[in-house]
């Protein structure tokens, strides 16, 4: 199984709203991301769990919140958001995290999030 | 961190070989190329990596000059399912060791009939 997988495939949220997004892989792998993408833009990594350990914070505000409940699971959870978080959600994954970036990433097909 | 540089667009017909360059000037010397493939609404797709010289698998090849400050993907005889946007990745580090994985613009591939 070389998939990664995300849930939702689509959000729709107001700004006081509190959702979460999911983000599955069973291949093994100890590293997990997620990224935002805007429309014609590349992706932007925010966050980067090694481990199950939360590695990287690319100061990313507060009202997104990341959670790694296990190796294979990795949550996004969504508060107060603003309309100009409306974007694609990815989520990857890859065998490790560290040096040199030798280690190819497995992206999901994300979640296309818009804040209302 | 290593900063890439990619031509914006570029147009093709089918059947023709695509070369894509990638300028990366301050690359370091643990540093991977890396190459990804994203189509509208998707994820990007891992295409091909190399160090240095010549890599190749089913899909492409990838070329990297001695000095490493730039390569070149190379899409053979591409198709119209070859239109996407591809990124160049290379491998930095932050103070500890980490790679921080950084997309830059990309390059648009358009393919013709």
């Amino acid at each position: 199984d070389t998939e990664v997988t995300q849930t939702p495939k689509h959000l729709v949220m107001g700004m006081t709203n509190k959702k979460s997004l999911k983000c599955e892989q069973h291949m093994g792998h100890r590293a997990m991301y997620w990224y935002k993408q805007k429309a014609k833009k590349p992706p932007e990594l925010m966050f980067v769990y090694s481990y199950e350990k939360l590695s990287i914070n690319e100061s990313v505000p507060s009202r997104f919140s990341p959670e790694c409940p296990n190796s294979s699971l990795l949550n996004l959870h969504l508060h107060a958001l603003q309309p100009e978080d409306s974007a694609l959600y990815l989520c990857a994954s890859s065998q490790d995290f560290g040096l040199a970036g030798g280690n190819e990433q497995f992206f999901g097909p994300g979640t296309r999030l818009t804040v209302l | 961190l290593a900063k890439t540089t990619q031509p914006i667009s570029m147009d093709s017909y089918e059947g023709q070989e695509v070369n894509i360059t990638c300028s990366h000037n301050n690359i370091a010397t643990n540093d991977y190329i890396t190459w990804y493939q994203q189509f509208p609404s998707q994820g990007p797709r891992f295409i091909i990596q190399g160090y240095k010289t010549k890599v190749t698998n089913e899909v492409a090849s990838l070329f990297i000059p001695a000095d490493r400050k730039s390569s070149t993907l190379s899409l053979p005889r591409v198709s119209l399912s070859d239109t996407a946007v591809y990124y160049c990745l290379v491998g930095g580090g932050k103070a500890g060791g980490s790679y921080i994985p950084t997309f830059g613009r990309g390059t648009s591939l358009i393919v013709h009939p």
